[in-house]
């Protein structure tokens, strides 16, 4: 069992359509982090949160952090096809040195 | 640039042969971890290093050791691989700060026939 569950695991859609990714946990964290993957790259950081309420935009993503600090959500707006790719949430919890991660979600947008 | 380095990209490799994933980052950065990333279970940590000759297991750490020798480098070492552990490695870097964040190396896919 995984500390943060992501879901959905998979998704394809169609370009223009809107999605949502969610990340929940029992446990809280002290920030939660999204990262996007490209195929032979390593994850890079597309945003960090970390004050529970917290709502931040990147252009057409919009990333919420949850009153409690348990749970995360990215929302894509008018999916582009250059939006395809393995997004990942990382929740870090202090005093542990560690960021525990989601197993991630595969978007494919269609053209 | 500032980056995280890792050698090889890609390497098959037969059962029982010892080998090294090099990994090495020049932000000066305090800490560094490996992670492994295997289908449907994202990426979980083997072992991570708050500073030199500092290390400690993640939660994947049987089967591989590691050690801290420099600030800049960070090698992870199967003594004596298995099939299982054919898998994409990561290695990751991070300066401690108010808002942590990891840089991640490209990866390294190892196959152990």
């Amino acid at each position: 069992t995984q500390l943060l569950e992501q879901s959905p695991q998979f998704l394809s859609i169609q370009e223009g359509e809107n999605l949502t990714v969610y990340c929940n946990s029992s446990s809280v964290f002290s920030s939660l982090q999204w990262y996007r993957q490209e195929p032979g790259e390593g994850p890079v950081l597309l945003v960090t949160v970390v004050t529970g309420g917290e709502v931040k935009k990147l252009k057409r993503l919009t990333f919420q952090f949850g009153d409690a600090r348990k749970d995360s959500s990215l929302h894509i707006t008018a999916a582009q096809p250059g939006d395809t790719g393995l997004y990942l949430c990382a929740g870090e919890r202090a005093g542990f040195n560690k960021f525990y991660f989601g197993s991630g979600t595969k978007l494919n947008v269609k053209p | 640039e500032a980056q995280v380095t890792q050698n090889p990209r890609y390497l098959i490799t037969v059962t029982g042969k010892k080998l090294t994933v090099t990994c090495s980052q020049n932000m000066n950065h305090e800490y560094m971890s490996w992670y492994r990333q295997d289908p449907g279970l994202g990426l979980r940590q083997i072992y991570y290093s708050m500073n030199v000759e500092v290390t400690d297991k993640g939660d994947v750490p049987e089967g591989y050791k590691v050690s801290r020798k420099e600030k800049r480098n960070f090698p992870l070492i199967l003594e004596s691989p298995s099939p299982n552990q054919t898998s994409l490695y990561f290695c990751a870097s991070m300066l401690f700060s108010g808002a942590n964040v990891l840089t991640f190396g490209a990866g390294s896919r190892l196959t152990v026939l």
